[in-house]
């Protein structure tokens, strides 16, 4: 039985370059989430997908983020002109159905140089 | 806003101690609640959450919780710690719709024999 996955593990990449983060949710979860978790931090929701209804995007910090959903399954994030201050682990989480538990992937620690 | 606070970032405590961490919530309605567990290199586990009935929740590993509404707090406990219960602590809050899910910013438990 697949969980939630992540890919990559890791990604470093230089100052002023675009990343894509991939996540790919268990098969039949309707809700996808992704959140930010940076050093010693809790965790900071970012965007939510559920189903076919427009995505709950009121927690991405600014318009350089961006996520979508093909096919209602798997989910990029995307960070355009990376900043330092965006080096974190990015979580991405799943599930049935609104309310349910949340199914976290491993996460995707991204270091900004 | 909803928000969720957790008053101690860390907390020791001797192993077959009792344990509480604290959690208040602000939310307007009423909450769900949830504890979610991050042990060291591992991925984010729910341990027990709340949304309606029994204010006194079981939870896995021996953890439970209980809500009262008229001190906005899910306080989380387990009467004797085991050094594998190490691992960072988070409380979260999401709205009746369930899908955005606001985390505190976590409480790092430390176990000593």
């Amino acid at each position: 039985g697949a969980g939630v996955s992540q890919s990559p593990s890791n990604k470093v990449t230089e100052k002023g370059k675009d990343v894509e983060l991939r996540c790919d949710p268990i098969s039949g979860h309707t809700a996808l989430y992704w959140y930010r978790q940076s050093l010693g931090q809790g965790l900071e929701f970012l965007i939510y997908f559920q189903g076919n209804s427009a995505p709950d995007k009121s927690g991405l910090p600014s318009d350089r983020f961006s996520a979508e959903r093909t096919g209602g399954s798997v989910s990029t994030l995307t960070i355009q002109r990376t900043q330092q201050e965006d080096s974190a682990v990015y979580l991405c989480a799943s599930s049935l159905e609104q309310g349910n538990e949340q199914f976290f992937g491993p996460g995707t620690r991204l270091t900004v140089l | 806003a909803q928000s969720v606070t957790q008053p101690d970032i860390h907390i020791t405590v001797s192993e077959g101690a009792s344990l509480e961490l604290r959690c208040n919530y602000s939310y307007g309605a009423t909450p769900y609640l949830f504890w979610y567990v991050q042990s060291p290199g591992q991925g984010l586990q729910l341990l027990l959450k709340y949304f309606s009935g029994d204010t006194l929740v079981q939870g896995i590993k021996g953890f439970e919780a209980e809500f009262k509404r008229s001190q906005s707090s899910f306080n989380l406990r387990k009467p004797s710690v085991h050094w594998s219960d190490a691992a960072e602590y988070f409380c979260a809050v999401s709205n009746t719709g369930g899908f955005k899910t606001i985390f505190g910013a976590g409480t790092r438990l430390f176990v000593k024999a």
